[in-house]
């Protein structure tokens, strides 16, 4: 079946630090890659997606490349802000029909001024 | 983007209550839905998915007779959860996916309400 492994947590960064979140996967074919936001109290957002090979998901500086070789889609930030801490999830879904999505178990990240 | 709501964003219940939460597409119609449930630093765990119409499908290990869903139009879902527990406290998620087209390329997007978050005391 469908997976989706992350990067335990929580992770604490000083403001301007490079952040990465590690993010692996097993699908059946070629599915559609996320990046969820959760905000403290907040429902989900999505912060970028790639739907194939080599595709890069980019949004408020953040970056994630669809790897099938390595099946991987890991997150990326150059310079992480206070305002970033928040809880990351990695989700795979197949690109057809009303499928749900398949979520990592998130990562919190909080990041000190 | 498209939106969706759910309402309400937290309830407080006494044991052996019922909670109803709504789940509405406001910009675009669903026809199915997803309910997920959120366990305090966990992830989203798949509940049901709620089909327009018919009845929904549940996830193993998930009571039918519990967690009642109902989606009777293509813009509302609701859970109740009957009978409610202190275990049953927790953080609800709905979503939808909306398909758009751009450029001649139609593109499938999953899209969330705020949560609601559940205490039953």
């Amino acid at each position: 079946g469908n997976s989706v492994t992350q990067m335990e947590g929580p992770v604490t960064l000083s403001e301007e630090a490079f952040l990465t979140i590690n993010c692996t996967y097993t699908a059946t074919g070629y599915p559609s890659l996320f990046w969820y936001v959760q905000y403290p109290g907040e429902g989900l957002q999505l912060l970028l997606k790639a739907t194939k090979a080599d595709d890069k998901g980019s949004n408020k500086g953040f970056e994630a490349t669809y790897r099938k070789e390595t099946t991987s889609f890991h997150l990326e930030k150059g310079s992480v802000q206070v305002s970033d801490s928040a809880v990351y999830f990695c989700a795979l879904t197949r690109n057809s029909g009303n499928t749900p999505l398949v979520f990592g178990k998130g990562t919190r990240l909080s990041v000190i001024a | 983007g498209a939106v969706v709501s759910q309402h309400p964003s937290w309830v407080i219940c006494k044991s052996g209550t019922s909670v109803k939460i709504e789940c509405r597409s406001l910009d675009f119609q669903a026809t199915t839905m997803f309910w997920y449930r959120q366990f305090p630093k966990q992830s989203l765990m798949l509940m049901a998915t709620s089909n327009e119409g018919s009845k929904a499908t549940y996830e193993q290990g998930v009571e039918k007779d519990k967690f009642l869903i109902n989606h009777a139009s293509l813009t509302l879902s609701t859970l109740t959860v009957t009978s409610a527990h202190p275990e049953d406290s927790s953080f609800y998620i709905c979503s939808a996916r909306a398909s758009f087209s751009t450029t001649g390329r139609t593109n499938t997007e999953a899209f969330f309400g705020q949560g609601t978050r559940l205490t039953v005391v």
